[in-house]
């Protein structure tokens, strides 16, 4: 069953304005991944925030992590067009770490 | 310089064909994958492979048959291909075994369209 689940699906802003996508899972995770993924292009890692965190920084994202409510969000300050791409969360599962399980993505356009 | 390459970038054939797909990494990795992504961006983990050995091997048609012959290596084979199978399947790899943990390395994705 898909453990992660982004929202909003689609989500269109103006340059410089901030971007923020929630994910949601379901079982009790070790790490949560987010990746970028360009039109026609493979997924680019972004950022790893394990279960005993609550918050990572790296450059303009920024990454909470809720384990209460089995749920994360990325942040993307002073966004660019550049920004433009589909954006993933990915859980691992307590029970073991060997594979990652995708959500569907929030497709973040943003204008200039 | 590309750290994990696929090839064919586009794959266009009939039903009932066979194909296949290579991806190749120079990073020195133990762990390669395979992912299969969907027309609406769901993207689901078919296989696994730790230096040559095989770990994940998802609810997967047995007409899909991955073959690692290095642990720079992991082929899929696909026989008797169905219109179903159309997607964009992408290699990647990590470090070590653990996924969850790893940074993954994404290839460019092939872009398979079964007529």
């Amino acid at each position: 069953s898909q453990q992660g689940e982004e929202d909003p699906q689609a989500l269109s802003i103006q340059e410089g304005e901030n971007a923020t996508m929630n994910c949601s899972y379901k079982t009790s995770i070790n790490n949560l991944q987010w990746y970028r993924q360009n039109s026609g292009r493979g997924l680019v890692h972004l950022i790893l925030i394990r279960s005993n965190e609550r918050e990572k920084h790296s450059g303009r994202l920024r990454v909470t992590l809720d384990t209460s409510k089995k749920s994360s969000s990325l942040l993307i300050t002073a966004s660019r067009a550049a920004d433009t791409a589909s954006y993933f969360c990915a859980t691992d599962s307590q029970g073991g770490s060997e594979k990652l399980v995708f959500g569907k993505g929030t497709k973040l356009t943003v204008n200039p | 310089d590309t750290a994990v390459s696929q090839t064919p970038k586009y794959l266009v054939t009939q039903m009932g064909n066979d194909k296949s797909i290579k991806c190749e990494q120079n990073l020195g990795h133990d762990t390669m994958y395979w992912y299969k992504q969907d027309s609406k961006k769901f993207l689901k983990i078919m296989f696994s492979y730790n230096n040559k050995e095989l770990i994940i091997n998802e609810t997967v048609p047995n007409r899909f048959s991955p073959k690692s012959p290095d642990k720079a290596h992991l082929n899929l084979h696909i026989n008797s291909l169905e219109l179903g199978d159309s997607a964009v399947y992408f290699c990647a790899s990590s470090l070590m075994g653990l996924a969850g943990s790893d940074t993954q390395y994404f290839g460019p994705g092939t872009r398979l369209t079964v007529l």
